[in-house]
């Protein structure tokens, strides 16, 4: 079974700019989170989609969004960027049930702000 | 906020046990606990969970106290690669509104030494 799948794994930008970045689930997998990476602030929730919908929300500002689309696969969009947007923008999918069910990681995708 | 304590750091020799304790003092009786481990710059890895029973996979073993209050992630025969940031996070259980949501701590930086 593949895992899940990030694309870029690297990108770089200017601020102001904007970036998507993508997330494939596992196959079947109905949940999508996304989490942040500092290393001052650690890992930090961002949202979570499941069947299309936004589920939940981190506290993050307005720049921050994301989809889901029909086979689950997700993105996430940072518009206006800012410097302190250089992160570890990791994706983790699931079933979407809580409790005993496991998210599993992706590799993430390392965006540099310049 | 977590709500989970582990110490910062750890050093463990190689091929012996690595015992990582893990404080979650205000869990509810229906909250799982997870340990995932992040290996630099990589996404996190899902090693274990349990709800009130002892568990044990082929990576690890997890013991959860009696009264749910703390944990311990065994490691039977720690190698280098076992090197990492290790944590302890408490799972809201099925139906909560908050099942695609993982609150990271700091987690406990885990040196392997040969």
């Amino acid at each position: 079974k593949a895992g899940v799948t990030q694309t870029p794994r690297y990108l770089i930008k200017t601020r102001g700019q904007q970036v998507t970045l993508s997330c494939s689930p596992i196959s079947g997998h109905r949940s999508v989170s996304w989490y942040q990476q500092t290393p001052g602030q650690g890992l930090q929730f961002l949202f979570e989609y499941f069947s299309e919908t936004q589920r939940n929300k981190g506290n993050f500002p307005g720049r921050f969004s994301g989809r889901q689309f029909s086979n689950s696969r997700s993105e996430m969009n940072v518009s206006t960027l800012e410097l302190g947007d250089s992160a570890l923008y990791l994706c983790a999918s699931s079933l979407g049930r809580g409790g005993d069910d496991e998210q599993f990681f992706g590799p993430g995708t390392r965006l540099t702000v310049l | 906020d977590a709500k989970t304590t582990q110490p910062p750091s750890m050093d463990c020799a190689e091929g012996r046990a690595a015992n990582l304790p893990c404080n979650h003092s205000t869990i509810s009786g229906n909250e799982y606990v997870y340990w995932y481990r992040q290996i630099h710059s990589q996404g996190p890895q899902y090693i274990i969970h349990g709800l009130k029973n002892n568990e044990t996979n082929e990576m690890a073993s997890l013991i959860i106290t009696e009264d749910r209050k703390s944990s311990t992630l065994i490691l039977p025969h720690a190698t280098l690669r076992d090197t990492a940031v290790y944590y302890c996070i408490v799972r809201v259980p099925h139906g909560s509104s908050n099942t695609g949501k993982l609150i990271f701590g700091q987690g406990t930086t885990l040196q392997v030494k040969p």
